[in-house]
């Protein structure tokens, strides 16, 4: 099993400019969640699936959209980046009621 | 932060014990250790499901408090392949919705 993987691992965007970051997991999973992690701030909830067709918001959802059409992929787009999202994106998935989550090794995002 | 984490940086020799602390104002249904290498995405250590529950992992050891607002992560006779950032996070029942502390960052010297 590849786990939950993420591409691209770096991406450089202008102010503006519009971007998915991908996410799949192989395991079967039936929540996935996408967090950034800013420094000294841990990491933040951006949304969150709990399966096919349903997703919600978390912590800081604003300038971020996702969808969630296959229990494998979970996209997360950036609609008008801002110099405000540089920052590092993981995706994670977890079983149905089992807590813990498994994460990608992330996507480096600056935006100038 | 919902999630205070203690100390933000720690140095320590090779063969130290140490300690990290979460605490919260918040009630979680779950607890959770994590660490971050350089690079990498957060691994799970240790989760926490009971109140005052203790729970053992190798040479790391943690607890969740019995108000269910605090826990710490002990790590005995450290190694310099422990650095890391280390994060606790709590589930408040909501399902998917994790809550992480602002890290621990550990160094260890050889």
């Amino acid at each position: 099993n590849a786990g939950v993987t993420q591409t691209p691992k770096f991406q450089v965007l202008k102010t503006g400019q519009s971007m998915t970051l991908q996410c799949a997991q192989d395991m079967n999973h039936e929540y996935m969640s996408w967090y950034r992690q800013d420094p000294g701030m841990g990491l933040r909830l951006i949304h969150y699936s709990v399966g096919a067709g349903i997703t919600d918001q978390g912590e800081v959802p604003n300038g971020y959209n996702v969808s969630r059409s296959t229990t494998e992929d979970f996209p997360l787009r950036l609609l008008s980046a801002a110099p405000s999202q540089t920052s590092v994106y993981f995706c994670a998935s977890s079983q149905q009621g089992v807590y813990e989550q498994y994460f990608g090794p992330g996507t480096r995002l600056t935006v100038t | 932060q919902l999630l205070e984490q203690s100390p933000q940086f720690l140095s320590i020799q090779e063969g130290e014990n140490l300690t990290v602390y979460c605490n919260s104002s918040s009630v979680f249904s779950s607890l959770q250790w994590y660490r971050q290498e350089p690079g990498e995405g957060p691994v799970l250590l240790i989760a926490l499901y009971k109140a005052g529950e203790l729970t053992s992992n190798g040479r790391l050891t943690a607890q969740f408090g019995i108000t269910r607002k605090d826990s710490f992560l002990n790590i005995s006779a450290s190694i310099p392949s422990d650095v890391g950032i280390y994060f606790c996070a709590g589930d408040n029942n909501a399902g998917n919705m994790l809550t992480f502390g602002g890290g621990t960052r550990l160094m260890v010297k050889p």
